[in-house]
């Protein structure tokens, strides 16, 4: 069965800031991961995902995950936090089917 | 890139109403699309998964008859939500995928049901 942890239901940090989201996995399979953002009374939006090959997968605005399959990680960063990256970030993993799983979200928080 | 429209975005109706929620893929064929729902603060959590031209797989304690599923073509389902009352009031979200192993889901900008 797989399932997603995000550590942390809330995340500060200051503009400008390294942005740092963590997310642990369990998957009886290799895994396929996922980040997605929502924003306010919005529905959510692909980040990036990792699927095969380069484990440092490179997503918009700015954002990059790397799968460390040794730690079941896929934590999510950029290197300077902006106003507008204020919002919730769900992890999600799916095995080979359509399924996906989905961690219980980390609010982000930007401090001018 | 893969675009879905759901509509209505908010809707607020009077206890005992039923509410259609439509889910559309503009730009390709869904063959499978999930019906999600999201409590404030919180996760989603999958309601059912509907393939076109068959009945939805609904999720454990999800009411079949409660939440009617309708995935009649490529590039539509519905949610119907029958006789709501106002514990039903949530945001309701649609995604869409197409056939290909991995593909990622692509999402709706859900719809906030307000039942008085």
């Amino acid at each position: 069965a797989q399932s997603v942890t995000q550590l942390g239901s809330h995340v500060s940090v200051s503009e400008g800031a390294l942005v740092l989201l963590r997310c642990n996995y369990s998957s009886s399979v290799p895994p396929y991961l996922f980040w997605y953002v929502q924003y306010p009374n919005q529905g959510l939006q692909l980040l990036l995902k990792y699927t095969t090959g380069a484990t440092l997968v490179k997503g918009i605005n700015g954002f990059e995950a790397e799968f460390k399959k040794s730690e079941t990680s896929f934590h999510l960063t950029k290197p300077s936090a902006h106003m507008s990256d204020a919002a919730e970030y769900f992890c999600a993993v799916s095995d080979t089917g359509n399924q996906f799983y989905f961690g219980t979200g980390t609010s982000l928080t930007v401090i001018p | 890139g893969a675009v879905v429209s759901q509509h209505p975005s908010w809707v607020i109706c009077k206890s005992g109403t039923s509410v259609k929620i439509e889910c559309r893929s503009l730009d390709f064929q869904a063959t499978t699309m999930f019906w999600y729902r999201q409590f404030p603060k919180q996760s989603l959590m999958l309601m059912a998964t509907s393939n076109e031209g068959s009945k939805a797989t609904y999720e454990q304690g999800v009411e079949k008859d409660k939440f009617l599923i309708n995935h009649a073509s490529l590039t539509l389902s519905t949610l119907t939500v029958t006789s709501a009352h106002p514990e039903d009031s949530s945001f309701y979200i649609c995604s869409a995928t197409w056939t290909g192993i991995n593909q990622p889901q692509h999402f709706g900008d859900g719809t906030r049901l307000s039942i008085l």
